[in-house]
């Protein structure tokens, strides 16, 4: 089966450092690699996505790096927020003529400490 | 727009009853899909479909029916429910069509107690 796995299941950081999540995943045959955002009680929200070709990709204060060598990938978060206290999610997603599969990680919980 | 709508946001079911959880999209989206979300396990996804009259099996599809009469709508059906499907339960919904995005959009969720 697939395997997407968080290296740390918590991370605290100060409110306006950076903070960085990571994720290791098994398939190599993925298109897309995704993070998601998931706050207490809430459905997960789409944060940004890089295409397996890409190595980097840069959204609103937020960064994905992607290391196909090592099979890893990373969320930065620029001046993170107490907004920004949220389970992060790693996802892979597969397409192919019968659809799409999305493999998602066990998630890290971030906590912004004023 | 309202997007995924799940119903209901909580039920408690007692084992060997049945239910069903209702999803709909306002967005014209081809995907749907519902995950059950287990504390330390992530979103494991159980059926999915992309388009009316289509469904496939997920990851844990054991336990659950699904149907896709209509664009709008995907209910995942207990037929007989078991205290391991204690769960929170996501429906989320995709476009097809287009640029390829790994953006699903997700409902709030449905709460599950098996007792």
């Amino acid at each position: 089966g697939e395997s997407v796995g968080l290296h740390l299941p918590t991370l605290s950081v100060q409110e306006g450092d950076n903070s960085i999540i990571n994720c290791a995943y098994s398939n190599s045959a993925s298109d897309y690699f995704i993070w998601y955002k998931q706050e207490s009680g809430k459905g997960p929200q789409f944060i940004i996505d890089i295409r397996s070709n890409m190595d980097k990709r840069q959204g609103q204060r937020v960064t994905v790096l992607l290391n196909k060598t090592v099979k890893h990938l990373s969320l930065q978060i620029a001046a993170t927020q107490p907004g920004d206290s949220a389970v992060y999610f790693c996802a892979e997603l597969q397409t192919s003529n019968t659809g799409n599969q999305f493999y998602f990680g066990t998630g890290t919980s971030l906590t912004v400490i004023p | 727009n309202a997007g995924v709508t799940q119903t209901p946001k909580f039920q408690v079911l007692k084992t060997g009853q049945s239910m069903t959880l209702q999803c709909a999209q306002d967005m014209n989206h081809e995907y749907m899909s519902w995950y059950r979300q287990d504390p330390g396990m992530g979103l494991r996804l159980i059926h999915y479909s992309v388009g009316a009259g289509i469904t496939d099996q997920g990851e844990v599809p054991n336990g659950y029916n699904v149907s896709r009469s209509t664009t709008e709508d995907f209910p995942l059906r207990l037929l007989s429910a078991a205290p391991s499907q204690t769960s929170v339960y996501f429906c989320a919904s995709k476009g097809l069509a287009g640029r390829v995005t790994g953006e699903l959009f997700f409902g709030e969720g449905s709460r599950l107690t098996v007792l």
